[in-house]
């Protein structure tokens, strides 16, 4: 089993929807938790932390469930703009080695 | 507001060849990491430094080797080239939390 896993997609949405993407990790232990963002063919850029209580900027809501061992990413109002892979990253331990990178999901969203 | 550089972008070797790929950050960032990202794969850290002068193993660290001469480059070196190394190279600077990366563009290298 992976540590972090993440369904590829593709999500096709239309514009104006909400989509949520969810991510699994296996390690209980596992500390701090982020959504990264990463465009076609460029480089990857933090989109959010995820906190314990769930945080929210703008469109975007992130959620951790630390029982089932999921985190969450809502989009609410969807922009063109917003079509992207999103990769889930988790922490676990301390160190550089510590960060895990899920393979990331897909979204497409469409006019 | 260059943040983190790559040199060179895109590269094609042939097997056994040596290449390296240069890095460089402005934000006067303690660590540098290099990562390799494939096709339905999460980006596998190689090699990572926590500071001028020190370097560490990563995931995936076979084949590679890296150095940290000044604090704002990391270079990562392929010796003997082989089509498995094959990838997208992306560089990553952080302060503090190793959750805030900034990563450069990428370097598309092809190993024929």
């Amino acid at each position: 089993r992976k540590e972090v896993e993440q369904d590829p997609g593709p999500f096709n949405v239309p514009e104006g929807a909400t989509v949520a993407f969810n991510c699994t990790y296996s390690n209980s232990a596992s500390q701090s938790f982020f959504w990264y963002r990463q465009d076609c063919r460029k480089e990857p850029k933090l989109l959010m932390s995820v906190y314990s209580s769930g945080n929210e900027d703008g469109r975007f809501t992130a959620q951790l469930n630390r029982a089932s061992q999921y985190i969450s990413l809502l989009i609410r109002d969807s922009k063109l703009s917003d079509s992207a892979t999103y990769l889930c990253v988790v922490q676990t331990g301390t160190g550089r080695r510590a960060l895990t990178f899920g393979s990331g999901t897909r979204l497409q969203v469409q006019p | 507001n260059a943040g983190v550089t790559q040199t060179p972008k895109f590269r094609v070797l042939k097997t056994g060849q040596s290449m390296t790929l240069l890095c460089a950050q402005d934000m006067n960032h303690e660590y540098m990491y290099w990562y390799r990202q494939d096709p339905g794969m999460g980006l596998r850290l190689i090699h990572y430094s926590v500071g001028e002068g020190t370097t560490a193993k990563g995931e995936v660290p076979d084949g590679y080797n890296v150095s940290r001469l000044k604090k704002q480059n990391f270079l990562l070196g392929l010796e003997s080239a082989a089509p498995s190394q094959t990838s997208v190279y992306f560089c990553a600077s952080s302060n503090l939390s190793p959750g805030e990366l900034f990563f450069g563009e990428g370097s598309r290298l092809t190993v024929l």
